[in-house]
């Protein structure tokens, strides 16, 4: 799976618009950016893929540029709530691959009241 | 619908002796695995099964780690002896067969070896 680097932590308020940006240089043809969440005592949880473009769910916007060397996961209006730890893959679903996920570091939002 | 189910939340065991995981995908999930994360370590990758069957053992720490899916349904990962490096958070998560990035995990179970 293709590396990638995001920055360690960030800070916002409530009610402000959080963009997390994701480097993967390396990213294959096949392959798509996938962005897990995780609060603290719980496992990782799935918040969006996508492979170009835009992408847009009711919790977060995915935008990737042409070259598909970065991502950047968008989450409107973020709330105390939205407090987590981010985390950016990348894979692909062509053979050989079986969703066998990479966790870097991710990056911790810390949402202020 | 039921998620990803862990038992137990919490395992205190000594150096040297037997722990066992268990672990309940999500109903019709042929996808199920297993991660772990160490004290202040990156979450990673143990195994994958498909449906019974082991497709990557890739990440398996060595032999004193087994894990199992007896009739594709839930799975147990048994570690003995137990050793202090073994110490962390277990997580367990299931897939559909064609949308294996989109995984569900299950609280976990940490483990704390002493």
């Amino acid at each position: 799976l293709a590396k990638t680097t995001q920055p360690i932590s960030m800070d916002s308020y409530e009610g402000q618009e959080v963009n997390i940006t994701c480097s993967h240089n390396n990213i294959a043809t096949n392959d798509y950016i996938t962005w897990y969440q995780q609060f603290p005592s719980q496992g990782p949880r799935f918040i969006i893929q996508g492979y170009k473009t835009k992408v847009t769910n009711e919790v977060a916007s995915l935008f990737i540029p042409a070259d598909r060397k970065s991502s950047t996961l968008s989450l409107p209006r973020v709330s105390l709530s939205d407090t987590a730890v981010y985390y950016c893959l990348v894979g692909g679903y062509g053979s050989g691959n079986t969703g066998k996920l990479i966790f870097g570091q991710g990056t911790t939002l810390q949402v202020k009241p | 619908e039921a998620g990803v189910t862990q038992f137990p939340s919490h395992s205190v065991i000594e150096k040297g002796q037997t722990v066992t995981l268990r672990c309940d995908p999500i109903s019709g999930h042929d996808n199920l695995y297993w991660y772990r994360r160490v004290m202040g370590k990156e979450i990673k990758f143990l195994l994958h099964f498909v449906k019974e069957s082991k497709q990557d053992e890739s990440g398996m720490p060595n032999n004193r780690f087994l894990a199992e899916r007896t009739g594709g349904t839930y799975s147990t990962l048994k570690v003995q002896p137990a050793e202090l490096e073994d110490s962390g958070v277990y997580f367990c998560a299931s897939s559909q067969v064609d949308s294996f990035y989109e995984q569900y995990f299950g609280p976990g179970t940490r483990l704390t070896v002493t």
